[in-house]
């Protein structure tokens, strides 16, 4: 079965300090994988998407990570801000089939000062 | 064109009544998805359509959800005798590669 498995489930961090978020997914055929920040009450907002041949990619302070063999993927914040407390969102695409999008439940982050 | 675009944004309603909800994709976006999403969770898939075709459907959508896709632009959810559980965040999302995410209309029923 095509699962995305994220943790933790929430975490809180002082602001400034750095954080990283877990996806784990047994998603077959693999085509993409994203990551989402999602502010409460609002639609999800993409922050980046990584193939199968990319390891690392970034979007400001936020940096993926991407391990196709172990099918792990991290999302790294750097120097956390009050605005980055969200939920943050894994989303694995499957390469077939009609029911192309997996989702995790997402990881609630609060940023306190 | 400003993205993916759903509405209303709100919408309360008593148990028993009819809602519509209506989501118009960026344009040329040939896929669109809806989603469910309750406090706290993940959004869960309710549907998907490529183009006007309704390619798959979740056994969350019951028979008191309907989803349309006419022309293959804007789609419909309408909801048939809300019922308390139906509260939720309901989201439309639209692709052509990269997938793109509305604000969501919340319903809540009463």
């Amino acid at each position: 079965k095509n699962q995305v498995e994220q943790s933790p489930q929430s975490l809180i961090i002082l602001e400034g300090k750095n954080c990283t978020l877990q996806c784990n997914y047994t998603v077959s055929p693999f085509s993409n994988l994203r990551w989402y920040k999602q502010d409460t009450g609002r639609g999800p907002v993409s922050l980046t998407i990584m193939t199968f041949s990319e390891n690392t990619k970034s979007n400001g302070r936020y940096t993926a990570t991407l391990d196709a063999d172990t099918k792990q993927s991290s999302l790294h914040i750097t120097a956390s801000q009050l605005s980055d407390s969200a939920s943050y969102i894994c989303v694995v695409t499957v390469n077939s089939g009609n029911t192309p999008l997996v989702f995790g439940k997402g990881t609630r982050l609060s940023v306190i000062a | 064109d400003t993205g993916v675009s759903q509405d209303p944004r709100h919408k309360i309603t008593k148990r028993g009544q009819n809602v519509t909800f209506r989501c118009d994709p960026i344009s040329e976006h040939n896929r669109l998805y809806w989603y469910r999403q309750t406090l706290g969770q993940g959004p869960e898939f309710l549907t998907y359509f490529q183009n006007e075709a309704q390619l798959e459907k979740s056994r969350l959508l019951s028979d008191r959800f309907s989803a349309e896709r006419p022309k293959g632009s804007f789609s419909t959810l309408e909801i048939q005798r809300t019922e308390q559980g139906d509260s939720a965040m309901y989201l439309c999302a639209s692709s052509f590669g990269e997938l793109f995410f509305g604000e969501g209309s919340r319903l809540t029923v009463l």
